[in-house]
């Protein structure tokens, strides 16, 4: 595998599940990022992660809840959703250099989460 | 705070036009832009990225933006269009020192045959 994967790649849920969304990046990098993506509308950053330690917390319902166990893998830990929560979830990782400003984002194809 | 506004929700364009797709940004402070192109079913990618220096950059599959600080402007340019160029292109901006790149709406460019 190469780049930034994600698993799954569509997942249906109802508002009582709990399900997470996988992401692992095989690029040697140590950040790595969630993103919502509705709609008509721009990308929302979610959480970001550097060095597994989580640096950004945009302001996102408990119901999501990241994990970062090392530097290749995130995850999202989803539950008690709600149907406005439907979207494209994308995951990124960066190098994470001096100047985090200037890194390339590296993107995983997305999941799309329907929450019935 | 950063703000990023693509004017253009959808840009439809004959194979073999000249496109550009427009992107003014706001900040109070030095920027970095980046645009980046969104294929059906995939992630993100990048087009090209301005840092510093030369005002003009060239990107992959012949895009070029150009960075106006008197206008907060990057557009993105490509002389002749390909079918395989349709796809939803983001514009991005960030600063120093953070990891928060905050994107635009996207402009969705479709091109005819």
């Amino acid at each position: 595998e190469t780049g930034v994967t994600q698993t799954p790649r569509h997942l249906v849920m109802g508002m009582t599940n709990k399900k997470s969304l996988k992401c692992e990046q095989h690029l040697g990098h140590n950040a790595m990022y969630w993103y919502k993506q509705s709609a008509k509308k721009p990308l929302e950053l979610m959480f970001v992660y550097n060095f597994k330690e989580q640096t950004e917390n945009n302001s996102v319902p408990s119901r999501f809840s990241p994990e970062c166990p090392n530097s290749s893998h995130l995850f999202l830990h989803l539950h008690t959703l709600q149907p406005e929560d439907s979207a494209l979830y994308l995951c990124a990782s960066s190098q994470a250099t001096d100047n985090e400003g200037t890194d390339t984002q590296y993107f995983g194809p997305g999941t799309r989460l329907t929450v019935l | 705070a950063q703000s990023v506004t693509q004017l253009d929700s959808q840009v439809p364009v004959f194979e073999e036009a000249p496109v550009e797709l427009r992107c003014n940004y706001s900040s109070s402070v030095s920027v970095y832009l980046f645009w980046y192109v969104q294929y059906p079913n995939q992630g993100l990618q990048l087009l090209l990225k301005y840092l510093s220096g030369s005002t003009l950059v060239k990107g992959i599959n012949g895009f070029e933006a150009e960075f106006n600080k008197s206008q907060t402007s990057f557009h993105l340019r490509k002389p002749s269009v390909h079918i395989s160029d349709t796809a939803e292109y983001f514009c991005a901006v960030s600063v120093t020192g953070g990891f928060k790149t905050i994107f635009g709406a996207g402009t969705r460019l479709f091109v005819k045959a």
